[in-house]
């Protein structure tokens, strides 16, 4: 069964530091996201992209973040300044259509648990 | 503005037993729902979802959740708990509106005891 790949699973950067988390969505979808698990918490929704642009982001993404489909296959979530409060399980999703009327689940990736020192 | 809420931070249960993961939502506009399972270091495996028709929804390892529109509730369910069922579940609502992300409850840690 096709996956949602997240590279890295482990990613330690220092304070003040950018940091590029990767994902592969399944390969026939065409809706990306992003969320994050702060430890002991829920999963907050971070944004979600479609055709090339983002079609929604929630408070938590501010100007330090942003994402990119590069290439054909990869969609990317950077963090431009890093901060402590960062630190969380990073989790990319895929969805195959967007739709109102049919409610596809999203798949997730592993995560890439993001640790700022 | 959609929220979903989980009372229960654990659930023990012991193996064969019938097990009941408890979710209450709110949205606007008609609900999207699901539930998703967590073990630990993976990410979130799609269980089952509720968007119209039969109430009763049957899903993924022998789970099902029932729609209560007038509870609002989802509750996940399933006759026989097996010890590999022991992980996070977490409920999630989408609204009818057009947003397309998932708003999770703060899971449930179901613990299956042998």
């Amino acid at each position: 069964e096709p996956e949602v790949t997240q590279t890295p699973s482990h990613q330690v950067t220092q304070m003040g530091q950018e940091v590029i988390l990767r994902c592969v969505p399944i390969s026939n979808h065409l809706y990306f996201y992003w969320y994050r698990q702060i430890l002991g918490q829920k999963v907050e929704f971070l944004v979600s992209f479609y055709n090339n642009e983002i079609s929604e982001k929630s408070e938590i993404f501010d100007d330090q973040f942003s994402v990119e489909r590069p290439d054909g296959s990869n969609f990317t979530l950077k963090i431009r300044s890093t901060k402590l409060e960062d630190s969380a399980m990073y989790f990319c999703a895929s969805s195959e259509v967007r739709t109102r009327r049919v409610g596809q689940p999203q798949h997730f990736g592993d995560g890439t648990r993001l640790s700022i020192l | 503005a959609q929220s979903v809420a989980q009372p229960e931070d654990q659930v023990n249960v012991a193996e064969g037993n019938p097990l009941t993961v408890k979710c209450t939502y709110s949205v606007s506009g008609n609900p999207y729902l699901f539930w998703y399972v967590q073990y630990p270091n993976r990410g979130l495996q799609f269980l089952l979802k509720y968007i119209t028709g039969d109430n009763l929804v049957k899903g993924s390892y022998g789970f099902e959740a029932e729609f209560n529109k007038s509870q609002t509730s989802f509750h996940l369910k399933k006759p026989s708990a097996l010890v590999s069922d022991s992980a996070l579940y977490f409920c999630a609502v989408r609204d009818g509106t057009g947003a397309n992300n998932l708003f999770f409850g703060t899971g449930t840690r179901l613990t299956v005891i042998p």
